[in-house]
């Protein structure tokens, strides 16, 4: 079981706004990453830190935290979106790395 | 830019071992780390650990402890990782990740390799 808790399948319609959260009480004490990963592919990282993409990640993609919940937000999804997302962080010794389940997004 | 190029698949039958390489060009390798993730079919990703290419700690999960060991060649720029008494649920596809340090951040998976399929099979 992971530390880090993702619903598994989220959709959205093209165009429109859909939040991604990823629960854990390490949460609190480190911020998350996201990883993109589409069928067949490598991950790719889309958010960092507090709310930084590294460079050639759209800006429609952002990052939240509060509590023991991080987001992933991207606004205006298109469909080049669709993909399973992975959010990562370290686990409650701060010693491992730990990721969520995933959420499978589809964008309608 | 970075890249980091994988070793091609592998079979392996159970009790075997296998090693993987990762050679990092686009950056000065030993001035991150390389970590390593696995993803078994239709699965999600499982962090393996971590090796500083500077001065070669490693920091393993707990659940591949004593089965594996990371290791780096720095006068090539390259990352191992072997895996000893495979299993079948060792089955999956292996990734090496660059670390990295950017605004004040540690980055544990920056750019990825295009991951090796190891099959455990008899």
């Amino acid at each position: 079981s992971s530390e880090l808790t993702q619903d598994p399948a989220v959709s959205v319609a093209l165009g429109q706004t859909v939040r991604i959260t990823c629960q854990g009480d390490s949460l609190r004490s480190y911020y998350a990453s996201w990883y993109q990963q589409k069928p067949g592919q490598a991950p790719v990282l889309v958010i960092y830190g507090k709310n930084n993409r590294p460079s050639g990640i759209p800006d429609r993609f952002s990052g939240s935290s509060s509590g023991n919940t991080a987001s992933l937000t991207i606004t205006g999804a298109q469909a080049e979106d669709e993909a399973d997302y992975y959010c990562n962080s370290r686990d409650s010794s701060g010693n491992m790395r730990v990721f969520g389940g995933g959420t499978k997004l589809t964008v309608l | 830019q970075v890249q980091l190029v994988q070793s091609g698949a592998e079979v392996k039958k159970p009790g075997a071992s296998v090693k993987v390489s990762c050679k990092a060009s686009g950056y000065t390798f030993t001035s991150y780390g390389i970590s390593w993730v696995r993803q078994a079919p239709g699965q999600g990703l499982e962090w393996m650990g971590w090796i500083s290419a500077y001065n070669g700690n490693t920091n393993y999960a707990q659940k591949l402890q004593g089965r594996v060991t990371m290791t780096t060649d720095t006068s090539t720029s390259t990352a191992y990782m072997e895996l000893r008494s495979l299993r079948s649920d060792d089955t999956a596809v292996y990734y090496c990740a660059s670390m990295a340090s950017r605004d004040g951040y540690i980055i544990d998976f920056e750019y990825w390799g295009q991951g090796t399929l190891v099959t455990v099979s008899s």
